[in-house]
């Protein structure tokens, strides 16, 4: 079946530090890859997302690049800031159509210190 | 923007309370989902449905129920409340999940005492 690793956490950053964290995935085909953020006290919001092999999506200064030569969708930015202190998802799809499932990751939590 | 709204923030109930858990989408979307989230568990999916009066099993459906009435509104039950069934439970909704992922209630925190 689908799964969806994430690097352990938690992660404690200063401000204007560089971010990775790590995702990779088991699927079989060409699945779609996102990362959610959840800020405290919130719902989940979609970050960016990758429909196909070597799309990268950007959002909010967050990049991540699709490479199925790794399995991997690892999120990154080059500066983080206090406000980006949250939970980060990394998830899956399958190209089933409209009537498709999200697998999840585990969540890794950052907290940037000013 | 589509709103996914979830009829409560926070629940408390006692054990075995029969539990309701609404929410309401306003984009009509086809899809709609219950995960609960643990903290080093992540998102598990509880239950789902296509359609109307469809509904699927997720990964952990035992203890739960939903219904779906209506195109917008999505149910879901403890038929009878436990203590292992406290958590944050999330609804989301989606009309093409693959290309466009999902969109996010904000969530039903549940104590069961």
């Amino acid at each position: 079946g689908n799964s969806v690793t994430q690097m352990e956490g938690p992660v404690t950053l200063s401000e204007e530090a560089f971010l990775t964290i790590n995702c990779t995935y088991t699927a079989t085909g060409y699945p779609s890859l996102f990362w959610y953020v959840q800020y405290p006290g919130e719902g989940l919001q979609l970050l960016l997302k990758a429909t196909k092999a070597d799309d990268k999506g950007s959002n909010k200064g967050f990049e991540a690049t699709y490479r199925k030569e790794t399995t991997s969708f690892h999120l990154e930015k080059g500066s983080v800031q206090v406000s980006d202190s949250a939970v980060y998802f990394c998830a899956l799809s399958q190209h089933t159509g409209a009537n498709s499932k999200l697998t999840f990751g585990k969540g890794i939590t950052l907290s940037v210190r000013p | 923007d589509v709103k996914v709204t979830q009829s409560s923030r926070y629940l408390v109930k006692r054990t075995g309370e029969k539990v309701f858990l609404e929410c309401v989408q306003d984009m009509d979307h086809e899809n709609m989902f219950w995960y609960r989230q643990d903290p080093g568990l992540g998102l598990r999916l509880i239950y789902f449905s296509y359609d109307v009066k469809m509904k699927e099993k997720g990964d952990i459906p035992e203890g739960y129920s939903v219904s779906r009435e209506k195109k917008e509104r999505f149910s879901l039950i403890l038929e009878s409340a436990s203590t292992n069934q406290t958590s944050m439970y999330l609804c989301a909704s989606s009309w093409d999940g693959a290309n466009y992922g999902y969109t996010f209630g904000s969530g039903t925190r549940l104590t069961v005492v």
